[in-house]
């Protein structure tokens, strides 16, 4: 049963266009999202959050959009650079009822920006 | 900055060894979480732990095993490894508040051969 989804496995987009990673959710008890990047033999890295009492955050390039009544949260990287071709993970929490901290991920969207 | 580490980079034992991995965090977080990532499965999360000497299952914990017996570490457990874990094994950190980002060590790439 996979509660948040990425049914894109790879992207490929030119250099200076926008990127849009898509991400789907089933539960609705999740009140927080997160997106990860992570390059080859590497850990992820924090992007970008979102609350689920919010439709947009912002930092930098980097926009996240959340539409719960869809379940859908997307990550745009304008303008796309090389360097953001990387693997791209959102995740999902319930920290309002569990506070475990628990992360559901997706499967993961490949990016790749050409030069 | 929060820093993660993790024992190894890369790992190779044989089929039965009891492989020991460990993670280190410095920034005194409550909250450690062992995943493993395998291609086209995301992340996985094994087992977590929300206080010293305190530890949950998670999604995939059977043929491992934890320990927390300090605040900073976090150890997994292979009691026996088999070819099936194989992987990429990665240590995360959070600190018990109302945010939910996790810090993440490098990894350690796993082959039982």
């Amino acid at each position: 049963d996979q509660q948040v989804k990425q049914n894109s496995p790879s992207l490929s987009v030119q250099e200076g266009r926008i990127s849009i990673l898509n991400c789907d959710y089933t539960n609705s008890m999740f009140d927080y999202f997160l997106w990860y990047k992570k390059y080859p033999a590497e850990g992820p890295t924090f992007l970008i959050s979102i609350s689920s009492i919010k439709d947009k955050n912002e930092d930098g390039r980097f926009t996240v959009f959340l539409n719960k009544s869809a379940k859908h949260l997307s990550l745009h990287i304008v303008p796309s650079q090389p360097g953001d071709s990387a693997v791209y993970f959102c995740a999902a929490s319930d920290l309002g009822s569990s506070n475990t901290g628990k992360l559901i991920f997706g499967q993961g969207t490949t990016l790749q920006v050409k030069p | 900055d929060v820093k993660v580490t993790q024992s190894s980079r890369y790992l190779v034992k044989r089929t039965g060894e009891k492989v020991f991995l460990e993670c280190v965090q410095d920034m005194d977080h409550e909250n450690m979480f062992w995943y493993r990532q395998d291609p086209g499965l995301g992340l996985r999360l094994i087992y977590f732990s929300y206080d010293v000497k305190m530890k949950e299952k998670g999604d995939i914990p059977e043929g491992y095993s934890v320990s927390r017996e300090k605040k900073e570490r976090f150890s997994l457990i292979l009691e026996s490894a088999s070819t099936n874990q194989t992987s990429m094994y990665l240590c995360a950190s959070r600190y018990s508040g109302t945010r939910a980002e996790q810090y993440f060590g490098p990894g350690t790439r796993l082959t039982v051969t």
